[in-house]
């Protein structure tokens, strides 16, 4: 079975300042992680994946994620945030072999100026 | 190239009324999603679509949801007797199915429905 968990529904940062947005998975198999955003009344664009290939993803837009197995983690981070930042971050989990994908229920992110 | 279109946009209905919404997924991408998304919530799966395969429907609500996907490509989600509780985002996304499980979905811009 597999699961996501992100634990915080919203963060607010300052505008500069580094961004940290946390998400834990549960999955039996290899999973694949990614990171989704999504602006107001927008569908949802790619941030970043893990393929297995890197422990440390690059995604667009600056933001990177590190997959952690031995604390089954893949949060987000970027060192400066923008006001364009501002949205809502889902995290996904899918195990290997399967079409089914998991979405966390989504981290709702504020830049102050 | 051209992404995942959904119209309409925003629909807008009264209570009891059917309503279908159409998706277009991006050209040669074989599987394709329905999600629902209500205000304040994480993305529910619906229905999936791969190919000549029978869809996975185990996310359907109820027997007033259906959906068809007709020549591999676009898709309909019909919804009967629509509640105000069907009230929410539907996003539709299409995944190009590789030899890998890696590759990701890609979304549309969703149909915002409104039963009042």
């Amino acid at each position: 079975a597999q699961s996501v968990t992100q634990l915080d529904s919203h963060v607010s940062v300052s505008e500069g300042t580094p961004v940290l947005l946390r998400c834990n998975y549960s999955s039996s198999y290899s999973p694949s992680l990614f990171w989704y955003v999504q602006h107001p009344n927008k569908g949802l664009q790619l941030l970043l994946k893990y393929t297995s290939a890197a422990t440390l993803v690059k995604g667009i837009n600056g933001f990177e994620a590190e997959f952690k197995k031995s604390e089954t983690s893949f949060h987000l981070t970027k060192p400066s945030a923008h006001m364009s930042d501002a949205a809502e971050y889902f995290c996904v989990v899918s195990a290997s072999g399967t079409y089914k994908y998991i979405f966390g229920t989504g981290t709702r992110l504020k830049v102050l100026a | 190239g051209a992404g995942v279109s959904q119209s309409p946009s925003n629909k807008v209905t009264e209570k009891g009324k059917d309503v279908e919404l159409r998706c277009d997924p991006i050209s040669g991408h074989t599987a394709l999603y329905w999600y629902r998304q209500s205000l304040g919530q994480g993305l529910e799966f619906l229905i999936y679509f791969q190919g000549n395969s029978a869809p996975d429907k185990s996310g359907l609500p109820s027997d007033r949801f259906s959906a068809e996907r007709t020549g591999g490509s676009v898709s309909t989600l019909t919804i009967q007797r629509t509640q105000q509780e069907d009230s929410a985002v539907y996003l539709c996304a299409s995944r190009q199915m590789r030899g890998d499980s890696y590759n990701e979905q890609f979304f549309g811009p969703g149909t915002r429905l409104t039963v009042l």
